[in-house]
């Protein structure tokens, strides 16, 4: 069973489009993030959710919206994509601020 | 807010020989110090983690070395294979979620 599981893999859109990805983890972790990786491998965090609670949101544009409807669950929501957006977005869960467990990664491309 | 500074941003080895990737970090209440192994096309994985109240911490071929006083932290590989290849991050935390170096690209050559 895939501990952390984010889908789509691979994201194709045209700039000024919406779109959404989403997260799941099964770990009973009660901390989840989203984690921006660009092309120079640079890991940042973008946002921080515990027990459904946004707990840190970094200098992201707010067109990036995150939504936990519970606490497995964390999903990204973009709206009008830039090109600077293309990057993989890793979701990734813990316990308290420890041992991160990672997605698969979605790999966006913004055309 | 804390931040880790990573060195070298790549390092090429010989198969055999040791790599050694060394971090700082600024936030003196940062506990707990993890390093990640990301290969080609795949997610971050964890392969040894530290926690502050520990000054050394071995694994096999890899070691974590720490020294809150100066507030740094290596990473050592001994034994070198064409397998450790990858990007490896260090990460630094403590009340606030992890925050990670910039990675190093090692390559070992056969």
């Amino acid at each position: 069973d895939t501990a952390v599981s984010q889908t789509p893999k691979y994201l194709v859109t045209q700039m000024g489009n919406d779109k959404s990805i989403k997260c799941e983890q099964n770990l009973g972790h009660d901390t989840m993030y989203w984690y921006k990786q660009d092309s120079k491998k640079f890991l940042k965090i973008m946002f921080s959710y515990n027990n459904k609670e946004l707990i840190i949101n970094e200098t992201v544009p707010n067109r990036f919206s995150p939504k936990s409807p519970d606490k497995a669950h964390l999903n990204l929501h973009i709206n009008s994509l830039e090109l600077g957006d293309s990057a993989v977005y890793f979701c990734a869960s813990s316990h308290l601020n420890e041992k991160l467990f990672f997605g698969s990664g979605t790999q966006l491309s913004v055309l | 807010g804390e931040n880790v500074e990573q060195h070298p941003s790549t390092l090429s080895v010989q198969e055999g020989d040791s790599a050694v990737i060394k971090c700082t970090y600024s936030d003196s209440a940062s506990n707990y110090f993890p390093w990640y192994k990301q290969e080609l096309g795949k997610r971050p994985q964890l392969i040894i983690d530290i926690r502050s109240n520990v000054g050394e911490k071995k694994d096999q071929r890899i070691a974590v070395t720490l020294n809150k006083t100066a507030k740094h932290f290596s990473l050592h590989i001994t034994e070198t294979q064409p397998e450790d290849s990858a990007v490896y991050f260090c990460a630094a935390s403590g009340n606030t979620p992890l925050v990670f170096g910039k990675g190093t690209r090692l390559s070992v050559i056969a």
